[in-house]
């Protein structure tokens, strides 16, 4: 089974201050991991992923995380927020076990505020 | 831009009625899913379909039920709405394929349901 760890349900930071969300996951093999961004009022949107190949990954609005497969984490950061960053980030996790096992399994999620 | 489309945005309903809550996607998706979300928690697969004619039950028990008779369109059905219905619900769709890469979640912009 595979579940998801987010560490902190709200995180604050100032305009221009880093950005680091936390992420561990557990499961029983090789994982596909994902960060998703849903602003006020609108579905989830694909903020990065990770399935194999080079640990570290760049997705949208300036974005990245590192999958430490010794940690079981992975998590986001982002080196200057901004005050359009502003949003609930969700980590979610998908067994890279072949066959036709589509389900993600996602954490509690983290809602970011960014103070002026 | 969001090519799926989630209606009603809000609803508020007395108990007993029957509800459905439509989810239409122009991408072509074969797979579709069926989301329960509530504050601090994570997101709970009810409902998911591979296809035209084909529905499996998510991960969290749900008394909703749902169809899939065209490629395009996956309706949630609540045939009797109790207060404990009270949720945001996400419909999402992907691609067929190994379902990571190449095959994020396609989320719409979710169903906020009120039963009182």
């Amino acid at each position: 089974a595979q579940s998801v760890t987010q560490l902190g349900s709200h995180v604050s930071v100032s305009e221009g201050a880093l950005v680091l969300l936390r992420c561990n996951y557990s499961s029983s093999v090789p994982p596909y991991l994902f960060w998703y961004v849903q602003y006020p009022n609108q579905g989830l949107q694909l903020l990065l992923k990770y399935t194999t190949g080079a640990t570290l990954v760049k997705g949208i609005n300036g974005f990245e995380a590192e999958f430490k497969k010794s940690e079981t984490s992975f998590h986001l950061t982002k080196p200057s927020a901004h005050m359009s960053d502003a949003a609930e980030y969700f980590c979610a996790v998908r067994e890279n076990s072949g066959g036709s096992n589509y389900k993600l399994t996602f954490g509690k999620g983290t809602l970011l505020t960014v103070n002026p | 831009e969001a090519d799926i489309y989630q209606t009603p945005r809000y609803l508020v309903i007395g108990t007993g009625k029957k509800i459905t809550l439509e989810c239409s996607q122009t991408m072509g998706h074969d797979k579709m899913y069926w989301y329960q979300q509530d504050p601090g928690m994570e997101l709970h697969l009810i409902h998911y379909s591979y296809g035209v004619n084909s529905t499996e039950k998510g991960d969290l028990s749900s008394e909703s039920t749902v169809s899939r008779i065209r490629t395009e369109h996956f309706p949630l059905t609540l045939e009797s709405a109790r207060p404990s219905h009270t949720s945001q619900y996400l419909c999402a769709s992907s691609e067929w394929g190994d379902g990571s890469s190449n095959s994020p979640l396609h989320f719409g912009n979710g169903t906020r349901l009120t039963v009182t």
